[in-house]
């Protein structure tokens, strides 16, 4: 059975920085798209990053400079290192899956960790 | 960037009826377009995958169609458990991209 599981979150003053896990099981991370998706309080989903098989990232302007997507093959796990965060990074965080197929559809998907940025 | 757009951004329709979201991509997209329903809580859970395929263990009331730049989502007969907010999303390697949504209640 596929799962993903986030971790993580929590609240940090603005300008601060926050690691993102993201476990995954019943699957390799290596073998699939991985990405960053999240949801401000009351608002739509926003995709924020995405690091495919062979290794490329690829970053929303909102967040480019300031996150880094990376994962472990070993403990097949994918990451979302945030730094400089502002207020309007508050959100819910998911990491969700892609298949090597060209629709780009995440077809997996985990519960979502909360990032709360405020003084 | 390809930017989405959604309508309407809410609809009331009661049991049975039949519901239709269209979106609407700024450029073609040939058939990379994909439709996600999310309840209040919960992660998105993938309904409709390149415009017009049904997941796997998706209620077959749920369809998708269209081309290039514009698409539509149907629930042929809405039922109570279908109250949730609709997202669709494209994907233009290497990027990707949400519509606003479309929140889905019972009249």
């Amino acid at each position: 059975e596929v799962q993903l599981v986030e971790s993580g979150g929590g609240l940090v003053q603005p300008g601060g920085s926050l690691r993102l896990s993201c476990a995954a099981s019943g699957f390799t991370v290596s073998s699939n798209y991985m990405s960053w998706v999240r949801q401000a309080p009351g608002k739509g989903l926003e995709w924020v990053s995405v690091i495919y098989s062979g290794g490329s990232t690829y970053y929303a302007d909102s967040v480019k400079g300031r996150f880094t997507i990376s994962r472990d093959n070993s403990k097949n796990t994918l990451y979302l290192q945030m730094n400089s965060l502002r207020a309007e990074d508050t959100a819910v965080y998911y990491c969700a899956s892609s298949p090597l197929l060209p629709g780009g559809y995440f077809d997996y998907w985990g519960q979502g960790t909360l990032v709360t940025v405020s003084s | 960037d390809i930017q989405m757009t959604q309508s309407p951004s809410s609809l009331s329709a009661s049991v049975g009826d039949r519901v239709t979201i269209t979106c609407q991509a700024s450029q073609d997209i040939s058939n990379y377009l994909n439709w996600y329903q999310q309840k209040p809580g919960k992660a998105p859970k993938l309904l409709i995958y390149d415009a017009s395929n049904l997941e796997t263990g998706v209620p077959s009331r749920f369809s998708g169609s269209g081309s290039g730049t514009d698409f539509t989502f149907t629930i042929s007969s809405l039922q109570p458990e279908d109250i949730a907010t609709y997202y669709c999303q494209q994907y233009d390697n290497p990027l990707f991209t949400f519509g606003p949504g479309t929140k889905v209640d019972i009249k």
